[in-house]
């Protein structure tokens, strides 16, 4: 059974560039949700979707943002990026809402 | 304020020495504790769910314990490839049901 995947593994962007992060879930996982991690701040919650539809968000600016497809491949997407993103995004997925999470390998994002 | 707090935030071992881990919440009314194990460059791995106080669930090594304001992951006669970052996520009842993740132990275990 194939994990959570997500790309690129490792990404450095420019100061004011945009990115955009993708995630596949588990077949047959509906729910994705994204972390930050960060070594000062630890795990934050980003958002997560269900059915295409955002469920819960956390508490980050509206530069950070998401979507969910039909077939439950999700994106995350940070626009003007800021040296403070730099971090680790995670993607987890599950069965459904309020169930246990497996994590990605995660994305590397270095802004420069 | 924190709702979830890990204790040591770091914890060296000698092989086969036994010791154990916490996690403390302080927001009433607990879903459900989560205990991950983190490897450097990689994404969390599950590791246990605990539920209700009294609660207990073991995988080789590890040993996962509930009470009502926290849980404890006990690890017996570790191996230097019990290295890495524990983390406890807990989720509750009054709110969302996203759990809300601890800074991790890190532990290093030494042959």
């Amino acid at each position: 059974k194939a994990g959570v995947t997500q790309t690129p593994r490792y990404l450095i962007k420019t100061r004011g560039q945009q990115v955009t992060l993708s995630c596949s879930p588990i077949s047959g996982h509906r729910s994705v949700s994204w972390y930050q991690q960060t070594p000062g701040q630890g795990l934050q919650f980003l958002f997560e979707y269900f059915s295409e539809t955002q469920r819960n968000k956390g508490n980050f600016p509206g530069r950070f943002s998401g979507r969910q497809f039909s077939n439950s491949r999700s994106e995350m997407n940070v626009s003007t990026l800021e040296l403070g993103d730099s971090a680790l995004y995670l993607c987890a997925s599950s069965p459904g809402l309020g169930n246990g999470y497996t994590f990605g390998s995660g994305t590397r994002l270095t802004v420069v | 304020e924190d709702q979830v707090t890990q204790s040591p935030e770091a914890l060296r071992l000698q092989e086969g020495e036994s010791s154990s881990l916490n996690c403390s919440y302080t927001v009433s009314g607990l879903r459900g504790l989560f205990w991950y194990r983190q490897d450097p460059g990689k994404g969390p791995e599950f590791l246990f769910t605990l539920y209700s106080a009294g609660e207990e669930k073991e995988k080789e090594r590890l040993k996962a314990t509930l009470t009502k304001k926290e849980s404890f992951l006990h690890i017996t006669a570790p191996k230097p490839e019990d290295s890495a970052t524990y983390l406890c996520a807990v989720a509750f009842t009054g709110g969302s049901y996203i759990p809300t993740f601890g800074r991790g132990t890190s532990l290093i275990v030494h042959p």
